[in-house]
């Protein structure tokens, strides 16, 4: 079956370090999406990457890195200069939009980082 | 530009009772809107969508919605309440045809009380 794939689900970081969050997709989307989660703030855009070898900033993208290497996989490196980097983390990813009807967003499972 | 608002952060229904989560939407062109669940440490999850086809949309586990275009909203409602319905609802709005970005509003957590 076709999905996304994050890793790890729980991810525990010691002040200062740079981490990595992996987000794997099978769907061949062209379009992928990170975000983070806080309680009540929803979803924030963090970056999104519309072709492999390109990205944009979202809302939030300070202290955040991505690349686009392959189509499939879209990691989010955290790093030490994200003040505040303890939240929930949600990949997507997103087929081209035609005339005539669009399934919008395919989510991960998510991962919880945590500063230790 | 976008945007989405979902009136009530938290909504308290009985089991058995109506549910009605309000959404609505900012587009300066007609736009397709959509209806995700979240479950506790787990990503969103598609109910249903509008993309311009017919004005009620029905998804999945009951629910459904109406797109009313001169009241630029897109609620959802389910008839019965069931317990398995708690979890966070969220509305989302895409805008003009090209445009593959989706604006969440800020979420409604969905309390059902036995």
């Amino acid at each position: 079956d076709g999905g996304i794939t994050q890793s790890p689900k729980y991810l525990f970081r010691k002040e200062g370090q740079n981490v990595t969050l992996s987000c794997e997709q099978n769907l061949n989307h062209d379009a992928m999406y990170w975000y983070r989660q806080d309680p009540g703030q929803g979803l924030r855009l963090i970056y999104y990457s519309q072709i492999v070898n390109d990205f944009q900033k979202g809302d939030i993208a300070e202290g955040y890195s991505v690349s686009r290497e392959k189509k499939e996989s879209f990691p989010l490196t955290v790093t030490s200069a994200q003040k505040n980097p303890t939240a929930f983390y949600l990949c997507a990813s997103s087929p081209p939009r035609h005339q005539g009807g669009w399934s919008g967003y395919t989510f991960g499972s998510g991962t919880r980082l945590t500063v230790v | 530009a976008q945007s989405v608002t979902q009136l009530g952060s938290h909504v308290s229904v009985s089991e058995g009772a109506l549910v009605l989560l309000r959404c609505n939407y900012s587009s300066s062109v007609p736009p397709y809107l959509f209806w995700y669940v979240q479950y506790p440490n787990q990503g969103l999850q598609l109910l249903l969508k509008y993309t311009s086809a017919a004005t009620l949309v029905k998804g999945i586990n009951g629910f459904e919605a109406e797109f009313k275009k001169s009241e630029t909203s897109f609620h959802l409602t389910k008839p019965s309440a069931h317990m398995s319905d708690a979890a966070e609802y969220f509305c989302a709005v895409s805008e003009g045809f090209g445009n593959e970005k989706l604006t969440f509003g800020t979420g409604t957590r969905l309390t059902i009380i036995p």
